[in-house]
């Protein structure tokens, strides 16, 4: 049974036209993440939100925007999509902090044309 | 600030052998470490994890890790590795600073042959 559900697994944009990545959930968990893995690099956190409490890492582009309409959804929104953006976007979530387990989703690949 | 440092981008072992992929870290106190391993089109799964205690944290799939605070490493291991063991695994970080924060080393790609 999925937990960490992506939408959609692959997504194409063209260069500074807005798109939207979804993550849902079925842990009822209290975090969630958003991290951006660029290949053969470490994920990287641009944010997170503890319940709705907003987080933000202070080297995420302020091209980056989350929203967090309630406890199971988590939305990425990159307004204006560069090259440098085509990445592998990773979803997670953890029950109340970073010390627990982070359950993670299968990623979005967003390429950028 | 924490860091971690996975010194082996890729690894190739035998089915059958023993695997050590090497991590450390550099973090003034005790951290919170964790190994992941990632499938290819799949996210990142939690091997385990080692916050306290027994310095021989044991995982799923048969993995486990050892964690050395003189040598600031916390090193994965598997005694005999599966074809289905070929993967990314990254070793990561945590600790608390003005919340809590992970840091994910580059990953080693283990690769398996027959």
């Amino acid at each position: 049974d999925a937990m960490v559900i992506q939408n959609p697994r692959y997504q194409v944009t063209q260069f500074g036209k807005p798109v939207t990545l979804s993550c849902s959930q079925t842990l009822n968990h209290n975090v969630m993440y958003w991290y951006q893995q660029k290949s053969s690099q470490a994920p990287k956190l641009l944010f997170h939100y503890y319940d709705k409490d907003f987080n933000n890492e202070a080297d995420t582009p302020d091209n980056f925007q989350s929203r967090r309409p309630n406890t199971s959804f988590c939305f990425l929104d990159i307004r204006s999509p560069g090259l440098g953006d085509a990445a592998m976007y990773l979803c997670a979530t953890s029950l109340t902090s970073g010390r627990d387990t982070q359950y993670f989703g299968p990623g979005t690949r967003l390429t950028v044309l | 600030a924490q860091s971690v440092t996975q010194p082996d981008i890729h690894i190739t072992v035998s089915e059958g052998a023993s695997l050590e992929l090497r991590c450390n870290y550099s973090y003034g106190a005790t951290p919170y470490l964790f190994w992941y391993v990632q499938s290819p089109g799949q996210g990142l799964q939690l091997l385990l994890k080692y916050f306290s205690g027994d310095t021989l944290v044991q995982g799923i799939k048969g993995f486990e890790a050892e964690f050395k605070r003189s040598q600031s490493s916390f090193n994965l291991r598997k005694p005999s590795v599966h074809w289905s063991d070929a993967a990314e695994y990254f070793c990561a970080v945590g600790a608390y600073s003005g919340g809590f924060k992970t840091i994910f080393g580059a990953g080693t790609r283990l690769f398996v042959k027959a």
